[in-house]
């Protein structure tokens, strides 16, 4: 397996637009977490999902964002829109069973200007 | 709800040296917990997890820890540290769901 699969790897954009980020989890995982990276906060826990189904949005920072799970092998996650304190390293990570390792992909660097 | 503190957020050593890197939880359930490291530009990977059966848990690269249940710790140790080890080490809980917690991460730095 190839892992999660984050893309972009990097990306700028100019504040007020909308970004996408797409994530692939591991076949047969199960379960589906969006952790956002700044040195000032460390990493936060966003979103995440259980069988396709939001469990948990708590962390997601404002109507601004938001993330989707059509299905079991794809997940996205929306700012829209984007903001220069949006500019972090965003983590897809998936998972199987309960209380297992949670696997992460290598990241999406964000740059709002 | 559930909670890690890492105390120290650098830590440096020489090269040869025992690793300590200090998390304590909080839970209303027994937890999981878990110990990740992150190398630059890179996403994180686990090292090692506890899940309620042995106290002392090994993990790759030569890392363990001990849960301590009394001291509600779950220290992370090498006996001897390598350049290699240098990166950012985050302990994590979770209870008896999916939703797992991060510390804020302990960044290690090895001398030679």
């Amino acid at each position: 397996d190839a892992g999660v699969i984050q893309s972009p790897r990097h990306e700028v954009t100019e504040m007020g637009q909308e970004v996408t980020l797409r994530c692939k989890p591991i076949s047969g995982h199960n379960s589906l977490f969006w952790y956002r990276q700044t040195m000032m906060r460390g990493l936060e826990l966003l979103i995440y999902f259980n069988n396709n189904v939001p469990i948990d949005d708590s962390g997601m920072p404002e109507d601004r964002f938001s993330a989707k799970m059509p299905n079991a092998s794809f997940s996205t996650l929306k700012i829209q829109p984007s903001e220069p304190r949006d500019s972090a390293v965003y983590f897809c990570a998936s998972a199987g069973q309960m209380n297992t390792e949670a696997f992460f992909g290598q990241g999406t660097r964000l740059t709002v200007v | 709800a559930q909670s890690v503190t890492q105390l120290g957020s650098h830590v440096s050593v020489s090269e040869g040296a025992l690793v300590l890197l200090r998390c304590n939880y909080s839970s209303s359930v027994p937890p999981y917990l878990f110990w990740y490291v992150q190398y630059p530009n890179q996403g994180l990977q686990l090292l090692l997890k506890y899940t309620s059966a042995a106290t002392l848990v090994k993990g790759i690269n030569g890392f363990e820890a001990e849960f301590k249940k009394s001291e509600t710790s779950f220290h992370l140790t090498k006996p001897s540290a390598h350049m290699s080890d240098a990166a950012e080490y985050f302990c994590a809980v979770s209870d008896n769901t999916d939703k797992l917690i991060f510390g804020t991460g302990t960044r290690l730095q090895v001398f030679p």
